[in-house]
């Protein structure tokens, strides 16, 4: 099996810059995908093909990629940031969709 | 902007299928994946899987042996039935518009429906 691996929370104050990595083995073969979910709602594509940002979503959002992981930079984090976020990606061959765990960003 | 509107009951009883129906709007099925994907309360996301619009199909190697994904290109509607449920597949079950770069073969998801509730409880 496949597996992602995002650490459980991230805390940061308004302004400053949020980091928010995710590992797995296939990710130097795939892409990794970023969505936003706020509470009740459904997630929402924050960055696809590692680093790609969808139109409508903010320029403060960035994504890269290195060896095992991708990481999630939201610069000058604001309140309504607050959220959880989920990588995405697959498995070697690209067949299976693999999540990870979600990692909860506090906005202090 | 294309716009996806999942529907079911929202009360399913143990050992029973689970069907939900997801409507496409805004747009065509065609040529694209669509994928289902839930998140039991509390947790997170899990991709159950996708349907092309020609009808071939890929499953979450968990839940292959109880899950059949459907497409009906004539209503704009792709379907999900998952049998044999428990208290475990209890969960927020989305339908979400499937991307593919064909060189990786890597999917993400750029279209999310809002959701709907299915509890598993007698």
């Amino acid at each position: 099996s496949f597996e992602l691996t995002q650490p459980p929370s991230v805390s940061v104050s308004p302004g400053q810059t949020a980091r928010i990595t995710c590992s797995g083995d296939a990710l130097p073969n795939q892409y990794g995908s970023w969505y936003q979910q706020k509470p009740g709602q459904a997630p929402v594509l924050v960055i696809y093909k590692d680093s790609e940002r969808p139109s409508g979503i903010p320029e403060r959002f960035s994504g890269s990629s290195s060896g095992t992981r991708v990481t999630l930079t939201i610069s000058g984090v604001q309140a309504e940031d607050e959220a959880d976020y989920y990588c995405q990606s697959a498995d070697s061959s690209g067949t299976y969709v693999v999540f990870g765990g979600g990692t909860e960003l506090t906005v202090l | 902007q294309v716009q996806l509107q999942e529907s079911g009951p929202g009360l399913v009883k143990p050992s029973e299928t689970l069907s939900l129906t997801c409507v496409v709007s805004g747009g065509s099925i065609r040529p694209h994946y669509w994928s289902w994907i839930r998140q039991s309360p509390g947790k997170g996301l899990e991709w159950i899987g996708n349907i092309y619009y020609s009808g071939s199909t890929d499953y979450n190697p968990s839940l292959k042996s109880r899950v059949t994904i459907a497409v009906d290109t004539s209503k704009n509607q792709i379907s999900l039935k998952l049998t044999s449920v428990t208290a475990a597949d209890t969960a927020v079950y989305y339908c979400a518009r499937d991307l593919e770069d064909y060189g990786s073969g890597t999917h993400w998801f750029d279209a999310w429906g809002q959701g709907t509730r299915v509890t598993v409880s007698s």
